[in-house]
């Protein structure tokens, strides 16, 4: 069966510091993967997806960077946070375009 | 504007009751639509889907409708249950492309015992 972990499972930070948030993928090979942000009690945006390693695009611009340096892996990132950038940051991935969209459990981020 | 809208915001009713989750469309490309349920603090779960070649389907107590002339869809949870207290949200996507979902902006449901 397949899993997919995020972490950390929530952060403290401080506006104008860095971040990374990690999710990995085990027992799938070559998923698709996304990165969704999801403001408190809002809906789900789409931020970045990635269907093979090395390649990542963006869908909306929010002055952050994602990157997948391994099939299972995803990394979301910013040199800079904004207050802005608090949420739910959730990662989730299919196994092909027509397939169910899985998502993981989360990571909570408030940024003061 | 939202392509994929939701109503009503909230909706509060006792166990046992029916709930009626609506949602409609603007874009009349979509084929595919899946209902997520979201407990606070957890990642959504897929709940149910259907594609636009079906007009109901069935899975449980749970039950969606879609009306594709009029663009609309609605999710009914029978007999409901306070454990069924999330949020609910639509989803739409054309081609059937999972990894382009346009999610509506939800339904927070409250069951009272």
């Amino acid at each position: 069966a397949q899993t997919i972990h995020q972490w950390p499972v929530a952060e403290i930070k401080a506006v104008g510091s860095p971040l990374s948030l990690g999710c990995t993928i085990k027992g799938k090979s070559s998923p698709n993967l996304y990165w969704y942000w999801q403001a408190t009690g809002g809906t789900l945006q789409q931020l970045f997806y990635s269907i093979t390693v090395g390649q990542v695009e963006s869908v909306v611009q929010l002055n952050l960077s994602a990157s997948r340096p391994k099939d299972d892996q995803f990394i979301l990132s910013t040199e800079k946070l904004l207050l802005s950038h608090s949420g739910f940051y959730l990662c989730a991935w299919t196994g092909g375009f027509q397939n169910t969209l899985y998502f993981g459990a989360g990571t909570r981020l408030s940024v003061l | 504007q939202q392509q994929v809208r939701q109503s009503p915001q909230s909706l509060t009713v006792w166990e046992g009751e029916t709930a009626i989750l609506n949602c409609s469309y603007e874009d009349s490309t979509f084929n595919y639509f899946p209902w997520y349920q979201q407990f606070p603090g957890e990642g959504p779960a897929l709940l149910i889907s259907i594609r636009s070649v079906s007009d109901k389907k069935e899975d449980g107590r749970f039950t969606i409708f879609f009306n594709k002339r009029e663009k609309k869809l609605s999710l009914h949870i029978t007999d409901s249950q306070p454990g069924d207290s999330a949020t609910y949200f639509c989803a739409a996507s054309g081609t059937g492309n999972t990894g382009k979902l346009i999610f509506g902006l939800g339904t927070t449901l409250q069951v009272q015992p």
